[in-house]
């Protein structure tokens, strides 16, 4: 089993849409949770990040995490063309210290106009 | 500059060749990490440097060769690689010991024939 399992997609939406993003784990120490978002022939950048289980909000971008069933999700909302990229989620904590991330796959989502 | 710089963007290389993979970053970060991405896989860790020494060394063959000279430069030298070497090579960086997450540069897309 894979620490961390993140549906590949591709997801496409509609402008405007809810949209959805999850990724679930294995180690239940895990304690910091982010999503990068990738563009198309550029490097991950920083997206939201959260520690230990809750709601955290920024803009038209919600990140939960549940640690209880070990499920975290990111909701975008009012989804624009630009946020057309792949979602990637990452953990941190437990016995990889907080030096080093485990990612998921990434999911590729494409909203169109 | 700001943040973290990779050069070159691309590279095509033969199997016999050797070149050299850089990242700089201006961020202050004394923790700096080599990753590998391929197409529908999650990022790889190859290795990880903490002030200049390295931490880690994710099982990577030998004919990868990474070099910290100090904390703000990192080096991946490449020799007699094979085509499933193919793949986005991401530097990162990070404030070693904090809870602060990775900064990513933005890659350097390898093509070996």
């Amino acid at each position: 089993q894979k620490e961390v399992e993140q549906d590949p997609g591709p997801l496409s939406v509609p402008e405007g849409a809810i949209v959805s993003l999850n990724c679930t784990y294995s180690n239940s120490a895990f304690q910091y949770f982010m999503w990068y978002r990738q563009y198309s022939r550029k490097g991950p950048e920083l997206l939201m990040y959260t520690y230990s289980s809750g709601n955290k909000e920024d803009g038209r971008f919600t990140a939960q995490v549940d640690k209880s069933s070990k499920y975290i999700s990111l909701f975008i909302r009012d989804s624009q063309p630009s946020d057309s990229a792949t979602y990637l989620c990452a953990m941190s904590g437990g016995s990889g210290g907080y030096n080093k991330l485990i990612f998921g796959a990434g999911t590729r989502l494409a909203v169109h106009p | 500059e700001t943040g973290v710089t990779q050069t070159p963007r691309h590279l095509v290389m033969g199997m016999t060749n050797k070149k050299s993979l850089k990242c700089e970053q201006h961020l202050g970060h004394n923790a700096m990490y080599w990753y590998k991405q391929s197409a529908k896989k999650p990022l790889e860790l190859m290795f990880v440097y903490n002030f200049k020494e390295q931490t880690e060394n994710n099982s990577v063959p030998s004919r990868f060769s990474p070099e910290c000279p100090n904390s703000s430069h990192l080096f991946l030298h490449l020799h007699t690689l094979q085509p499933e070497d193919s793949a986005l090579y991401l530097c990162a960086s990070k404030a070693q010991g904090s809870t602060d997450t990775q900064y990513f540069g933005p890659g350097t897309r390898l093509t070996v024939l």
